[in-house]
């Protein structure tokens, strides 16, 4: 009974470079949901996402981020022509359709950028 | 505003003292509330949700109340593997959006 998985778990990038980041949900779980962590701040919510469906991206900057959840495959974080400011731990949670809304969390990606 | 604010920032308990961590919040349309635990380095792992004033959960040594302002995590005869973080989230759903906001925690230290 795999929990959220993510990958990679850490990723070290130039600036300028593009990060892409994967989340596979727990089995069952057609929501998806993208936090940032940076050190000594709370998570903070960047996008809801459902199978070929964005929900809620207000917590997504507006340049350079984007995010899908294809009807096959993993959820991918993307993130273009990265900057020192976007090294932070980004989480990826899952969750049932439904009215639960509890999410599971994976382990998260540490994204260096140098 | 939508906000969530958690209290102390920071608490050292020796084993089995009991104390509580509270949480205040304040959204528009509470649709849940959330609490999780995380270990350095690792992800949330989701404890409770209550969703309703006056609603309480427990899991071995935790507690969790609801009031329509704030929630309690009580512990009880803390044991020094209950240190890491305690994250409380609320759920709002404003104008048929979804807004999951999370308090930046609380650092429970248990010294044996």
């Amino acid at each position: 009974n795999a929990g959220v998985m993510q990958n990679p778990r850490h990723l070290v990038r130039r600036r300028g470079q593009e990060a892409r980041l994967r989340c596979s949900p727990m089995k069952g779980h057609s929501h998806v949901y993208w936090y940032r962590q940076l050190p000594e701040e709370g998570l903070k919510f960047m996008v809801y996402l459902q199978k070929e469906n964005i929900i809620d991206e207000s917590g997504m900057p507006k340049e350079r981020f984007s995010a899908e959840f294809p009807k096959e495959g993993p959820s991918i974080l993307r993130i273009q022509q990265v900057v020192r400011g976007d090294s932070a731990a980004y989480f990826c949670a899952s969750s049932l359709p439904g009215t639960s809304y509890e999410q599971y969390f994976g382990p998260g990606t540490r994204l260096t950028v140098t | 505003e939508d906000q969530v604010t958690q209290s102390p920032e920071a608490l050292r308990l020796q084993e089995g003292e009991s104390s509580s961590l509270n949480c205040s919040y304040t959204v528009s349309g509470l649709r849940g509330l959330f609490w999780y635990r995380q270990d350095p380095g690792k992800g949330p792992e989701f404890l409770f949700t209550l969703y309703s004033a006056g609603e309480e959960k427990e899991k071995e040594r935790l507690k969790a109340t609801l009031t329509k302002k704030e929630s309690f995590l009580h512990i009880t005869a803390p044991k020094p593997e209950d240190s890491a973080t305690y994250l409380c989230a609320v759920l709002s759903t404003p104008s048929g959006t979804y807004k999951y906001i999370f308090g930046t925690g609380t650092r429970l230290k248990v010294l044996a």
